[in-house]
């Protein structure tokens, strides 16, 4: 069964500086990987995603991911962070359920805190 | 275009009262998923319609959690009777298809079981 664990539970971090969100999968089949971002009191939203092609993959806000598969991982990276990049962010990996059914399987994800 | 649309957004009861919450999808969507959000945890899928037909529910808990989208558009998600561990945030989303890949989250209702 496809499992996704996210190492870190809290990042705190100084605006400007770069951060890495880690995500490890698990799987035996391909995959389809995704980060959601969430924002307080909002619902989740995607960041981006790797489907097939070019490992690494970006967000319109700068986020880039490199989905690595021999270390099956897929870490999130930002070289420079802004305050309003404050939020929670969930790595995610599609997997095939009871009857055919596509379904994502979401990591615990991991609270960014941007401090000025 | 709008988005998920949900409500209430907070709910507070005591254990063993009922309680439901509604799901208005986008527009022409037609895969329709319901999610529960433990604090700590990330999301949780308790079942997914296709249409108004059911594609998966194996993790809903159906001696307490039942859930219905009768024409095919808005759902309703209820629990009868509620315990103190379903306190948790419930999500609604939607695509236009199981094979997209892109699911659209609605902000979701916050469940108080006191």
């Amino acid at each position: 069964a496809q499992s996704v664990t996210q190492l870190d539970s809290q990042v705190p971090v100084f605006e400007e500086a770069p951060v890495e969100l880690r995500c490890n999968y698990s799987s035996s089949v391909s995959v389809y990987l995704f980060w959601y971002v969430q924002y307080p009191n909002q619902g989740l939203q995607l960041l981006l995603k790797y489907l097939s092609g070019s490992t690494l993959v970006e967000s319109i806000n700068g986020f880039e991911a490199e989905f690595n598969k021999s270390q099956t991982s897929f870490h999130l990276r930002k070289p420079s962070v802004h305050i309003s990049d404050t939020a929670e962010y969930f790595c995610a990996v599609k997997r095939r359920g009871r009857g055919g059914s596509e379904k994502l399987v979401f990591g615990k994800g991991t609270k960014l805190t941007v401090n000025p | 275009e709008a988005g998920v649309a949900q409500s209430p957004r907070y709910k507070i009861i005591e254990k063993r009262q009922s309680v439901a919450f509604w799901c208005n999808p986008i527009s022409g969507h037609a895969t329709l998923y319901w999610y529960q959000q433990i604090l700590g945890q990330g999301p949780k899928l308790l079942i997914q319609f296709q249409n108004n037909g059911v594609v998966d529910d194996s993790q809903l808990p159906k001696d307490r959690f039942s859930a219905e989208r009768l024409k095919g558009v808005d759902s309703t998600l209820k629990i009868q009777p509620a315990k103190l561990e379903d306190s948790a945030v419930y999500l609604c989303a939607s695509s236009p298809g199981q094979e997209y890949n892109e699911q659209f989250f609605g902000p979701g209702t916050r469940l108080t079981v006191l």
